[in-house]
Parts: C-alpha cells; sequence; structure tokens
C-alpha cells in the first residue's frame, strides 16, 4: 500500500491569508484526490489532480480558491486562498491504486481560521 | 447520482457488546465498498474493503458484508472496546468517474 505524507498537520490562520498543503507519496500515482472534512460532516471531493493536466474540481470548489499543483507522479499541493473561518476543516489527500481502485488517505491537516 | 446512507448516526454501547453499523447506497453500480475508521481530528484508517464480487471481509473481531443488489453493508464489530470509540465511514467506488462517495459516518463510543 501506499504511504502518504501530509504536511502541516496541523495550522491556526488568520483570516485573509492562504496556506499550502503538501502531499508526498512514496511510489508514482496516477491519480491523487483532495478531500474537505468540515467539523461533523462526512468527506467531500474537492478536486482531482492527475500529473500533466489541469485538477478537475467538483461542484462547488473553484481553482480560486483551491488552486491545486501536480508538478510529479509522487507530490501534489492544495492551497486554501483567501482563507475564511468557514475554511476551518480537516484537508486530506490521497491516492488511489491502480489495481482494484482503492484509494489510501493521509493523515490530514486540520485547519483552523480565526 | 450516488447517495450513500450510515444508520445510526451516533451509538454508545458498554464494553463487551457486539453491534453492527449499517451502510446503504443507491446505486449498486460500485466496484468496491470500503469501511474506514476515523478518530476525532485524524485522518482516515482504511478497516475492510469489499469487492464487488465479494459478499464479506473479515479482519480480527470486524466482519462486514455486502449485498450489493439491495445496496446495503454491515459493519460488526464483536466483544467491542473503549478504544474501537472512533467514527466509522463506510464509501463506495462508483465504476464510473473513479469516484469515492462517503456516507455521514457513525461515531462510536464504547464505555468501560
Amino acid at each position: 500500500s501506499a504511504v502518504i505524507s501530509q504536511k502541516p498537520s496541523r495550522d491556526i490562520c488568520q483570516r485573509g491569508t492562504s496556506l499550502t498543503i503538501q502531499c508526498q507519496v512514496d511510489s508514482q500515482v496516477t491519480m491523487m484526490f483532495w478531500y474537505r472534512q468540515q467539523p461533523g460532516q462526512s468527506l467531500t471531493l474537492i478536486a482531482t489532480a492527475n500529473q500533466g493536466s489541469e485538477a478537475t474540481y467538483e461542484s462547488g470548489f473553484v481553482i480560486d480558491k483551491f488552486p491545486i499543483s501536480r508538478p510529479n507522479l509522487t507530490f501534489s499541493t492544495l492551497t486554501v486562498s483567501n482563507m475564511s473561518p468557514e475554511d476551518s476543516s480537516i484537508y486530506l489527500c490521497s491516492v488511489e491504486e491502480p489495481r482494484g481502485n482503492i484509494q489510501y488517505f493521509g493523515a490530514g491537516t486540520r485547519l483552523s481560521v480565526l | 447520482k450516488q447517495e450513500v446512507t450510515q444508520i445510526p448516526a451516533a451509538l454508545s454501547v458498554p464494553e463487551g457488546e457486539n453491534l453492527v453499523l449499517n451502510c446503504s447506497f443507491t446505486d449498486s453500480a460500485i466496484y468496491n465498498l470500503q469501511w474506514f475508521r476515523q478518530d476525532p481530528g485524524k485522518g482516515l484508517t482504511s478497516l475492510l474493503l469489499i469487492q464487488s464480487s465479494q459478499r464479506e471481509q473479515t479482519s480480527g473481531r470486524l466482519n462486514a458484508s455486502l449485498d450489493k443488489s439491495s445496496g446495503r453493508s454491515t459493519l460488526y464489530i464483536a466483544a467491542s472496546q473503549p478504544g474501537d470509540s472512533a467514527t466509522y465511514l463506510c464509501a463506495v467506488y462508483n465504476n464510473a468517474g473513479n469516484m469515492l462517495t462517503f456516507g455521514g459516518g457513525t461515531r462510536l463510543m464504547v464505555k468501560p
């Protein structure tokens, strides 16, 4: 199974600032995903990040607010821009194993916006 | 659009009880179903994965079943322990679109 390192594990940020979350995988993967989990809620997919192409965003999420980079097959970043308290959530990255459509998750980034 | 529902939303049981968590989904065209555990403020730990062709999977005190035709899965936890206290999430992988859809989770509390 893939091992995923996500940084930072948590952060407290001021309103109006931006935070970039990093996701590093120990093997090359084609598909990486970013999820958001708001307090008391389940996970919601933000976008799918494939290397060499623009990220595909789900309804309700836009590139200006959540720009994503995918420079190679082992790394991706998610930026939460111009943050407000409503952005306080856990953000998780995951990767898909080529066989079996299994996703593995990073430990998550717990973001609090004051 | 796939919808996944988990019942109950919260459950509190005394230590030692056997318990069942339920997951239902609306579109039976799934590739697989996963059960995850999430501790407060943490990421996800995969517990069990059931392929669409399988009916159940077991790991230790955990047993997950899948009835694809009726759109249901159950997670059975035997002899529950306080360390089992966490939120349990069920997620289905749809055949189309490489999409993983999560249920709302069941928050489990096992009291000593």
